[in-house]
C-alpha cells in the first residue's frame, strides 16, 4: 500500500527566511505524481506545486521548489522568502494509476513569525 | 469559472441521523472524490465518481455511500450518524480524470454530530 508521511507536525519560520518541509513516501509505481497541497484556517486545499516522477528536474513555482530524490522517495517542499500569508497547513500527497485517488500525509501546520 | 461549491458549510446532526452532503464541480469536471478530514485520521479518501459510475471507494463503513448525477453534481449520504463521523468533509474535482489532472477542492462541510 502506498504511504505517505510528514514526521514534522510544526514548524516555525521567520518572516523572509527559508524553510524546508519534509516528506517521505513508499510505492512500488513507478509512474506516480507527488503534490504540495496548502490548507489556510478557510480549510480550501490549494494546489502549491506538483512533481511528475518520471522527470528528474526539480519542479519550481516562484518562491517554491522541491527537491525530489526518487530513489530515497524523498519530496520536501522549499519556501524561500516567507510571507505572513504562507501560514498554513502543508499537507504532501500522491497518487498513482488511472483514477484520481489522493493519498494524504498527516499536515505540518507551519507558522510564520513577523 | 466558478470553483468547486460544497453546501452546506456547516451542519449538526444527532447521532442515528442521516445527512447528505452536496459537491458542485467545476464546470466540465467528470470526476468528483470525497474526503474526510479529522484531527486524528487526517486526510482519507472516502470514494470517487466518474461519468456517474463509482470508479474507486476507500476504506469506510457501507454507511457511507455517495451518487453522481448526469450533470457531475455530487452528493454524498452517511446514514446512522456517530459520533466519530463528525469531521471536515472535503469534495474535489478534476478533469481530465488521471494522475495528471489537479484536484480542486472545494471549502468542506464541517459535520458536527452530538
Amino acid at each position: 500500500a502506498q504511504t505517505v508521511t510528514q514526521s514534522q507536525p510544526e514548524m516555525s519560520v521567520q518572516e523572509a527566511e527559508t524553510v524546508t518541509l519534509s516528506c517521505t513516501y513508499d510505492t512500488s509505481e513507478s509512474d506516480y505524481y507527488l503534490f504540495w497541497y496548502k490548507q489556510p484556517p478557510s480549510r480550501q486545499m490549494i494546489l502549491v506545486i506538483r512533481q511528475e516522477a518520471y522527470k528528474q528536474q526539480n519542479a519550481t513555482e516562484n518562491r517554491f521548489s522541491v527537491n525530489f530524490q526518487k530513489a530515497a522517495k524523498s519530496f520536501s517542499l522549499k519556501i524561500s522568502d516567507s510571507q505572513l500569508g504562507d501560514a498554513a497547513m502543508y499537507f504532501c500527497a500522491y497518487i498513482a494509476g488511472a483514477n484520481s485517488k489522493l493519498t494524504f500525509g498527516k499536515g505540518i501546520t507551519l507558522s510564520v513569525r513577523p | 469559472k466558478a470553483g468547486v461549491t460544497q453546501t452546506p458549510r456547516y451542519l449538526i446532526k444527532t447521532r442515528g441521523q442521516q445527512v447528505t452532503l452536496s459537491c458542485s464541480p467545476i464546470s466540465g469536471h467528470r470526476s468528483v472524490s470525497w474526503y474526510q478530514q479529522t484531527p486524528g485520521q487526517g486526510l482519507q479518501f472516502l470514494f470517487e465518481y466518474f461519468s456517474e459510475t463509482q470508479r474507486n471507494k476507500g476504506n469506510f463503513p457501507g454507511r457511507f455511500s455517495g451518487r453522481q448525477f448526469s450533470n457531475s453534481r455530487s452528493e454524498m449520504n452517511v446514514s446512522t450518524l456517530e459520533l466519530g463521523d463528525s469531521a471536515l468533509y472535503l469534495c474535489a474535482s478534476s478533469s481530465p480524470a488521471g494522475q495528471r489532472a489537479e484536484a480542486f477542492f472545494g471549502q468542506g462541510t464541517r459535520l458536527t454530530v452530538v
